[in-house]
This record gives C-alpha cells, sequence and structure tokens, in this order.
C-alpha cells in the first residue's frame, strides 16, 4: 500500500523566518495531497491541497510543490509567525484496486513546527 | 454551525467492554472517516465510507467495525478493545471524497481520547 514519510519530526524557527516540511510517497498512482495543521487540543485542518496535474501552488504566505517524478511535495511557510506553531501533517490519496477508490488516505508521521517571537 | 461531533470526548475503559464512539455531521456530506493519532505514527485510517450503507477499509481495521445506516451517523465499534486500542480517534468528513476534479475539504471532529485498561 501507499507509504509517506515526512521529514523534519521537529522544526523550530524565528518569527519571520521560513519554514519547509518535506514528505515522499510510494505510490505512483496518488493524484491528491493535502496538508493539514493540527493545533493543541483540535483536530487537524486542512490549510492548502495540490492534485498531480499541478507542480505549484500558492495561498498567501503558504506554498505547496509537487514532484511527480520523484515522488516527494514539500510545504513552505514564509513569513512565519507565532500563531503557526502547530503540528504539520500530509497526505496522499490511495487508489483502491483498478483506480477508482477515492475514499483512502494515508498520512505522513507529522512536524511539530515551533516558532519563536 | 456545520461541524463533526464526537462523543464521547475521554473515555477510560477496560480489556473486552464493548464500546461505540459516535460520530454526526451537519453538513450532508457523502464521506466520513475514523482515524486514530499515535505519537510518531501520525494519523492512520481505520475505516471509511464514501455512502450510505457502503464501507471500506482503512490501514488499519483490525479490531474495529462501522456502520453507516444514515447519512449523518458513522459510529465506531470496538467488540472487545485491548490496551492497543488505546489512542486518540478523530472522525472526519467531506462532500464526496478525494481524487475528484473539485477539491473537497475534509472536516475533522475533535477527538475522542480512548484508554483501554
Amino acid at each position: 500500500g501507499e507509504n509517506v514519510e515526512q521529514h523534519p519530526s521537529t522544526l523550530s524557527v524565528q518569527e519571520g523566518d521560513s519554514a519547509v516540511i518535506k514528505c515522499t510517497y510510494s505510490d505512483s498512482a496518488s493524484n491528491y495531497f493535502p496538508w493539514y495543521k493540527q493545533e493543541l487540543g483540535k483536530g487537524p485542518q486542512l490549510i492548502i491541497d495540490i492534485r498531480s496535474n499541478v507542480g505549484e501552488k500558492k495561498d498567501q504566505r503558504i506554498a505547496v510543490t509537487l514532484n511527480k517524478t520523484a515522488k516527494h511535495f514539500s510545504l513552505h511557510i514564509t513569513e512565519t509567525q507565532p500563531e503557526d506553531s502547530a503540528v504539520y501533517f500530509c497526505a496522499a490519496t490511495h487508489r483502491g484496486a483498478g483506480g477508482t477508490s477515492y475514499g483512502k488516505l494515508t498520512f505522513g508521521q507529522g512536524t511539530i513546527l515551533t516558532v519563536h517571537p | 454551525e456545520a461541524q463533526v461531533t464526537q462523543n464521547p470526548r475521554y473515555l477510560i475503559t477496560v480489556t473486552g467492554k464493548k464500546l461505540t464512539v459516535t460520530c454526526s455531521q451537519n453538513m450532508n456530506h457523502e464521506y466520513m472517516s475514523w482515524y486514530r493519532q499515535d505519537p510518531g505514527l501520525g494519523l492512520r485510517q481505520i475505516y471509511y465510507s464514501m455512502n450510505v450503507e457502503v464501507t471500506d477499509k482503512g490501514d488499519v481495521p483490525e479490531g474495529y467495525k462501522v456502520s453507516r445506516k444514515e447519512k449523518r451517523n458513522f459510529p465506531l465499534i470496538l467488540e472487545s478493545p485491548s490496551p492497543n486500542q488505546t489512542s486518540l480517534y478523530f472522525c472526519a468528513s467531506s462532500l464526496d471524497g478525494f481524487g475528484l476534479a473539485v477539491a473537497d475539504t475534509q472536516y475533522f471532529g475533535p477527538g475522542t481520547r480512548l484508554t483501554v485498561l
């Protein structure tokens, strides 16, 4: 099945710096890659996603890049702020047999991001 | 308010005592899913449901059951809980799964922390 590896497991930056989190996936059939932010005591929340027909997507200070050939994708946060401190998860779809199942989702292990004021 | 609710939020039980964690969404979503979150392992999908009466296994279905008799509810059943099922559980829903032409946001519930002694 699909396997998603996420690095680093912890990341500490100063306010205003950039943060980059990287993920690799194993299933070349995966076509949807969401990123989630989880604040303490809450459920994950979708912050950005990218589909396999796109190489990069931006939303204000957040961007995601995808390299299908290398099977890796990355989250970039610029001008980090203390409120960006949270756990971030990448994920990838896992198509079922015959390529028709769109319900399975495999997550990375998570990155604890700390932004110091 | 659009939301996914889970009950109970906290539960301590003993090995072998059947329990049910309820999940309900008020957004008329067709897709619902259960995940467990463990330190260092990220979120792992237990079961998902593409629609009423349609359920399928995720990556870690052993020891769990689900049912989808109506669109808004997706209970998670542990027939004979064991200590290795101690975890933080999240229910989630989205309009229509993943991998479609239109981007779809998955909404997570607040989580249920389960301890099996």
